[in-house]
């Protein structure tokens, strides 16, 4: 059965540190992998996506993402986090043919000054 | 600008009453997802439609009806029966396959009266 699991329920980083949040997936083929970014009181923003290639995808906001299949994480990286990013962050994988998606339970990042 | 409208923001439910959220989406998705949101259980899938008059019951289906009537829209009814309505729900479209992101609604908060 597919699963994500995002083993970090809150985060903490200093303003300017670096930031890295865990994604672990559960798929038996080639996933889609997805990183979304949430506000408070707000939907889902798309970070960025990886379907296939280039394991090292670029997103928005100055993230990026790297997929392992080995290890079958797609864990996310920003080098200098802002206060602005501060929010919740949800990793997802897409069952190609299927139009369905199961996403991780979120991390909560807190941006201290 | 293309994108999808849920409505009402914030919503009150008195004992014994069905309620009806909506959910327009202007993208020309064929797929559209309901989603319910408790803190610390990221997103539960409660319902799913891939095409006009069809949609699929999710992980916790129970409580709750759909209808997709138009490709557009896709409301999504808190029935009496649910008796732990209270969360956050969101609403996504896609366009097809799992490959592709979902674009997310803004939310509506249902709240017990």
């Amino acid at each position: 059965a597919q699963s994500v699991t995002q083993p970090d329920i809150h985060i903490t980083v200093s303003e300017g540190a670096s930031l890295e949040l865990r994604c672990n997936y559960s798929y038996g083929a080639t996933p889609y992998l997805f990183w979304y970014v949430q506000s408070p009181g707000q939907g889902l923003q798309l970070l960025l996506k990886y379907f296939s290639g280039d394991t090292l995808v670029q997103g928005i906001k100055g993230f990026e993402a790297e997929f392992k299949r080995s290890q079958s994480s797609f864990n996310l990286r920003k080098p200098s986090v802002h206060w602005s990013d501060a929010a919740e962050y949800f990793c997802a994988v897409g069952v190609y043919n299927f139009n369905k998606f199961y996403f991780g339970s979120g991390t909560k990042l807190n941006v201290k000054p | 600008d293309g994108g999808i409208t849920q409505s009402p923001k914030y919503l009150f439910r008195k004992e014994g009453q069905n309620v009806t959220l909506s959910c327009e989406q202007n993208l020309n998705h064929d797929a559209m997802y309901w989603y319910r949101q408790d803190p610390g259980q990221g997103l539960r899938l409660i319902y799913y439609s891939q095409i006009v008059n069809d949609f699929q019951k999710g992980d916790i289906a129970e409580g709750y009806s759909v209808s997709r009537e138009k490709k557009e829209s896709f409301p999504l009814t808190v029935t009496s029966a649910q008796k732990n309505p209270t969360a956050f729900y969101l609403c996504a479209s896609t366009s097809s396959g799992g490959s592709q992101p979902q674009h997310f609604g803004d939310g509506t908060r249902l709240s017990i009266l």
